[in-house]
């Protein structure tokens, strides 16, 4: 079956620096969307990526779909505490399957 | 304000006893899901509805059943609880569609079994 994986498992940076987690999936997606879990918190949306080579901002966040539409990535430009959380990606396989496979997370964590 | 409820926050249940967690949503959503998160493994799949009477296996069934009667509630059932199934329980909806909406998480129910 399906399977998304995301690197690294944890990070760790200095407030001001940037961060990046990447995530692969095993086949081809329609779309995928990315996810915020605040400590002791449930997973909030961010955003969803559905063309290819498609890039979204959102303020310090970049957001990016693979060519191939089998990896994406988020970047976040100088970090702050608020950005404290795991991310998770997650990847629908195709339109007519409802089921949405969620990525193994990033723990990130700032030292400030 | 969207809300998704789960019944309890935590539970502690024994070794063979039957377990009922309940998932409430007020948003009209057609879908709702049932994930367990651990600690490295990030969120797996239990099960899934797509309708009101319609399940799905998710990717990590066993030991699980759910039942959705109405269309706003979304239980999972663990007939006879074990220890590795201690773990915490997300119950999450969305509109269907073509491009798959966003997930809306209940705050989560962590179970302990002893």
């Amino acid at each position: 079956g399906q399977q998304v994986m995301q690197i690294p498992q944890y990070q760790h940076v200095q407030e001001g620096e940037d961060f990046t987690t990447y995530c692969n999936s095993s086949t081809t997606l329609s779309n995928i969307q990315w996810y915020k879990q605040r400590p002791g918190g449930h997973p909030v949306f961010l955003i969803q990526l559905v063309k290819s080579g498609e890039v979204k901002k959102q303020k310090r966040l970049t957001f990016q779909f693979g060519e191939a539409k089998k990896n994406s990535s988020l970047h976040i430009t100088a970090t702050q505490t608020t950005d404290v959380g795991t991310y998770f990606c997650a990847g629908r396989e195709n339109f007519g399957n409802e089921k949405l496979t969620f990525g193994t997370g990033t723990r990130l964590t700032i030292i400030p | 304000d969207v809300k998704v409820t789960q019944s309890s926050r935590y539970l502690v249940k024994r070794t063979g006893e039957k377990v009922f967690l309940e998932c409430v949503q007020d948003m009209d959503h057609e879908n709702m899901f049932w994930y367990r998160q651990d600690p490295g493994l990030g969120l797996r799949l239990i099960y899934f509805s797509y309708d009101v009477k319609m399940k799905e296996k998710g990717d990590i069934p066993e030991g699980y059943s759910v039942s959705r009667e109405k269309k706003e509630r979304f239980s999972l059932i663990l007939e006879s609880a074990s220890t590795n199934q201690t773990s915490m329980y997300l119950c999450a909806s969305r509109v269907t569609g073509v491009y798959t909406g966003e997930l809306f998480f209940g705050e989560g129910s962590r179970l302990t079994v002893l």
